[in-house]
């Protein structure tokens, strides 16, 4: 069955700090791939996505993700965080052919000012 | 664009009770999809529908609950005998082909 693993449940970091969240999936063959981010009482909103091409995606705010084949993966990254940047994070997988999204248990961060 | 709504927000219920939810996705979206999240976990899929025709259910579906989108637009999932395992938020969630528009989902409390 497919799964997605996101490893850091928690992450703490103090504002301008760089940011990376590992996101790990579970399908030999053709993949989607998503990062949405849900702020503190706000719906889930699409973050960045990676259909096919440079593996190297572009999103929203600053965020990036980076699609390696090889190693099942699509971890997001940030330079630079911000304390607006606090919220939960979740990695979701469509795997080709289905017609719903596999999501991860999601990584909360906190910001400190 | 006004995004995905969900009615209600919150629901509470008593265990055995029926409740009903709706959800109105983005017009012009044909797609439209129901998950359930748990406290401490990722949205987990439970139904699909392209305009009205519900082409996929997951196994979490029980047959306690059931859902329809009777013209291709809006979408109702109705519990039936709620049980205390129910209690979570149930989001929807719309597309074209392409990404999924989330709305803010309606939360279910099992009294």
């Amino acid at each position: 069955a497919q799964s997605v693993s996101q490893h850091n449940h928690h992450v703490i970091l103090s504002e301008a700090a760089s940011l990376e969240l590992g996101c790990n999936y579970s399908y030999g063959g053709t993949v989607n791939l998503f990062w949405y981010v849900q702020y503190p009482g706000q719906h889930l909103q699409l973050l960045l996505k990676y259909f096919s091409g440079d593996p190297l995606v572009k999103g929203i705010k600053g965020f990036e993700a980076e699609f390696i084949k090889s190693k099942f993966s699509f971890n997001l990254r940030k330079p630079s965080v911000q304390w607006s940047d606090t919220a939960e994070y979740f990695c979701a997988v469509e795997v080709d052919g289905a017609n719903n999204l596999f999501f991860g248990t999601g990584t909360r961060l906190t910001v400190i000012p | 664009d006004t995004g995905v709504s969900q009615d209600p927000r919150h629901k509470i219920t008593k265990r055995g009770q029926n409740v009903t939810f709706r959800c109105d996705p983005i017009s012009e979206h044909n797609r439209l999809y129901w998950y359930r999240q748990t406290l401490g976990q990722g949205p987990e899929f439970l139904t699909y529908f392209q305009n009205e025709a519900q082409l996929e259910k997951s196994r979490l579906l029980s047959d306690r609950f059931s859902a329809e989108r009777p013209k291709g637009s809006f979408s109702t999932l109705e519990i039936q005998r709620t049980e205390q395992g129910d209690s979570a938020m149930y989001l929807c969630a719309s597309s074209l082909p392409g990404p999924q528009h989330f709305g803010d989902g309606t939360r279910l409390s099992i009294l």
